[in-house]
């Protein structure tokens, strides 16, 4: 059964604490990104990557660092520097291709700094 | 960079009647048009998308339409079901520099039965 599997779906973090959310796909996909959602509003792209061991920021990177070491592996860490990171994190992929494909998202993790 | 706006942001109908929501977008090379639901507590899903070289699509009961010169585009939901309550997103991309998708900022939708 393929797919983007996020985890944990909830995540309480104190203040000052680095935290990793977790992205995993089995989709054979090329191309990660990570997108945050704050309540009422779009997704805004922090990170993206289009192929192993490479890596671009996003509009709002500023925080927040990955790593890409496995294509199926899209790991996100919200750094102590990321001044308001109580959000809705949602992972997806896509074929990397000459045209648009779909993006497929997780069911994200919501992040709760305490 | 693209900036993609959305309207209404919420959005109450009756059920069996249509929904329309809006979006209009900035960067006149963006080529790629897709329409994400997203139920609660859950990641979106892609209900339609949408390329710059078609002007209008169908599935069943959901329609998108795209007017390059205005650079505006469009959903509608024909005979709405409770079950069409949720989010809906607009996203735009210009393609393949990466797929990267700029999102309106969404669209509340009630369908009261």
């Amino acid at each position: 059964d393929g797919g983007i599997t996020q985890s944990p779906k909830y995540l309480f973090r104190k203040e000052g604490q680095n935290v990793t959310l977790s992205c995993e796909q089995n989709l054979n996909h090329d191309a990660m990104y990570w997108y945050r959602q704050d309540p009422g509003q779009g997704l805004r792209l922090i990170y993206y990557s289009q192929i192993v061991n490479d890596f671009q920021k996003g509009d709002i990177a500023e925080g927040y660092s990955v790593s890409r070491e496995k294509k199926e592996s899209f790991p996100l860490t919200v750094t102590s520097a990321q001044k308001n990171p109580t959000a809705f994190y949602l992972c997806a992929s896509s074929i990397r291709s000459a045209i648009n494909t779909e993006a497929f998202f997780g069911q994200g993790t919501r992040l709760t700094v305490v | 960079g693209e900036n993609v706006e959305q309207h209404p942001s919420t959005l109450s109908v009756q059920e069996g009647d249509s929904a329309v929501i809006k979006c209009t977008y900035s960067d006149s090379a963006s080529n790629y048009f897709p329409w994400y639901k997203q139920e609660l507590g859950k990641g979106p899903q892609l209900i339609i998308d949408i390329r710059s070289n078609v002007g209008e699509k169908k599935d069943q009961r959901i329609a998108v339409t795209l007017n390059k010169t205005a650079k505006h585009f469009s959903l509608h939901i024909t005979e709405t079901q409770p079950e069409d309550s949720a989010v809906y997103f607009c996203a735009a991309s210009r393609g393949a520099a990466g797929n990267k998708l700029t999102f309106g900022g969404g669209t509340r939708v009630l369908v009261k039965p």
